[in-house]
């Protein structure tokens, strides 16, 4: 596709359930990654898929976060047993070269969720 | 503990305005420093720098960072109500390749 595509856009779920959090980067893109940005903070580093090496995972708050990139294309970030403190806004984001490039990273539209 | 630092952290400027964001960092295996705009949800890539002195500039927008003194200053001139906006600093390390950000700049512009 023409830029990195999330979804779903928005989630609600109760405090307790599983989520999955979806997205597909660039085609062609070797690098993945996955931010949280909490209101009125800055963008906090999850985890990094470089091509077929094993993923960056020092950034994932907790053993209930784990994510997955299959093919080299579409990852999947799952939180499970949610807790209030998750409800954020999950960006993700993608690039051709390890380090960017120079046209940095490209974001995807975010998935905003909310824990009830 | 590494750090980035924005400042300042929001501000409200007329249309017209000159407006200067100040970002500044102590890390280590600095690579590369990178600011984005955003609006909603999606940020969206300005620049990425890497040398000291050399200014990045696109349309009103222009960049500059200085590796002495561990800072970028993002220069927005005649600004207009659509440069509203959060602006976001990162810096890029070398080896795990990760983009530590700061807390942004909320910008907005009044008619």
């Amino acid at each position: 596709g023409a830029g990195v595509s999330q979804s779903p856009s928005n989630k609600v779920t109760e405090k307790g359930k599983d989520v999955e959090l979806r997205c597909d980067p660039i085609s062609g893109h070797t690098a993945l990654y996955w931010y949280r940005q909490s209101l009125g903070q800055g963008l906090e580093f999850l985890i990094y898929f470089q091509g077929n090496s094993a993923p960056d995972k020092s950034g994932l708050p907790s053993d209930r976060f784990s994510a997955e990139r299959t093919g080299g294309s579409v990852s999947t970030l799952t939180i499970q047993r949610t807790q209030q403190e998750d409800s954020a806004v999950y960006l993700c984001a993608s690039s051709l070269a390890r380090g960017g490039g120079a046209d940095g990273y490209t974001f995807g539209s975010g998935t905003r969720l909310t824990v009830v | 503990e590494d750090k980035v630092v924005q400042s300042p952290l929001s501000l409200v400027v007329h249309e017209g305005d000159t407006v200067t964001l100040n970002c500044s960092y102590e890390v280590t295996n600095f690579r590369s420093l990178l600011w984005y705009k955003q609006e909603k949800k999606a940020p969206t890539f300005l620049f990425m720098l890497t040398s000291s002195g050399i200014e990045k500039k696109s349309g009103r927008l222009s960049s500059i960072l200085d590796k002495k003194e561990l800072f970028s200053i993002l220069n927005i001139t005649a600004t207009q109500t659509g440069d509203s906006a959060v602006y976001l600093c990162a810096v890029l390390y070398y080896g795990n390749n990760r983009l530590a950000f700061g807390k942004g700049n909320q910008v907005v512009v009044i008619p």
